[in-house]
């Protein structure tokens, strides 16, 4: 079974950093290219991030390159996204998604349960 | 940015109708199209995938279809765990882009 499993969430102020972890167990982690996606509550879905499954190659969202850092680490199957700079307008659930085993298809097959990003002004 | 327009807002539809949601991009996105549901309190599932591919273990009450930039979900017979939102996103640019999504409620 698929597990993605997120963590580091919390209140924080602006200005202020804060890194998200997302351990994943029931696939070959080492094979998979990894996203994250955020959602404001009560609101859309926001695509953040994603990842190549050896960690060479990386895309952002406009609204975060720069401040926002996706990295891995195979051996201990976590991604992980650092985020800087931190804005009032960050907040939000942030999911990790693993994307679709076919080649050249970026849709997300397995979400996390989420964790809540907080930042005050 | 390809944007994702979805209709209605909002759609009320008694228990065992059919329920059709729209999606629409802005350009062109071949097929490169799927359909998410969240329920309150959970993260979202995958429906379907290339417009009308449906995910392992989704019943076959769920169909899309469509292309290019105007596509659809049908919801045939509803049954009360359907009730919930749902989300198309299209993959054929970058960044991903997600319509707002539909609310299906029970009318």
């Amino acid at each position: 079974e698929v597990q993605l499993v997120e963590s580091g969430g919390g209140l924080v102020q602006s200005g202020g950093s804060l890194r998200l972890s997302c351990a994943a167990a029931g696939f070959s982690f080492s094979d998979a290219w990894m996203h994250w996606v955020r959602q404001v509550p009560g609101k859309g879905l926001v695509w953040v991030s994603r990842i190549k499954n050896d960690g060479s190659s990386t895309t952002y969202a406009d609204s975060v390159k720069g401040r926002f850092t996706i990295s891995r680490d195979n051996a201990r199957n976590t991604l992980y996204l650092q985020m800087n700079s931190l804005r009032a307008e960050d907040t939000a659930v942030y999911y990790c998604a693993r994307e679709s085993a076919m080649g050249g298809s970026y849709f997300q097959t397995y979400w996390g349960q989420g964790t809540l990003v907080t930042v005050s002004s | 940015e390809i944007v994702v327009t979805q209709s209605p807002a909002t759609l009320s539809v008694s228990p065992g109708e059919r329920a059709t949601l729209s999606c629409r991009a802005s350009q062109s996105v071949s097929s490169k199209l799927a359909w998410y549901q969240q329920k309150p309190g959970q993260s979202p599932r995958l429906l379907i995938y290339a417009t009308s591919t449906r995910a392992t273990g989704i019943p076959a009450r769920f169909s899309g279809s469509g292309s290019g930039t105007q596509f659809t979900l049908t919801i045939s017979g509803l049954q009360s765990e359907d009730f919930a939102l749902y989300y198309c996103q299209q993959y054929d640019n970058w960044p991903l882009t997600f319509g707002g999504g539909t609310k299906v409620e029970i009318k």
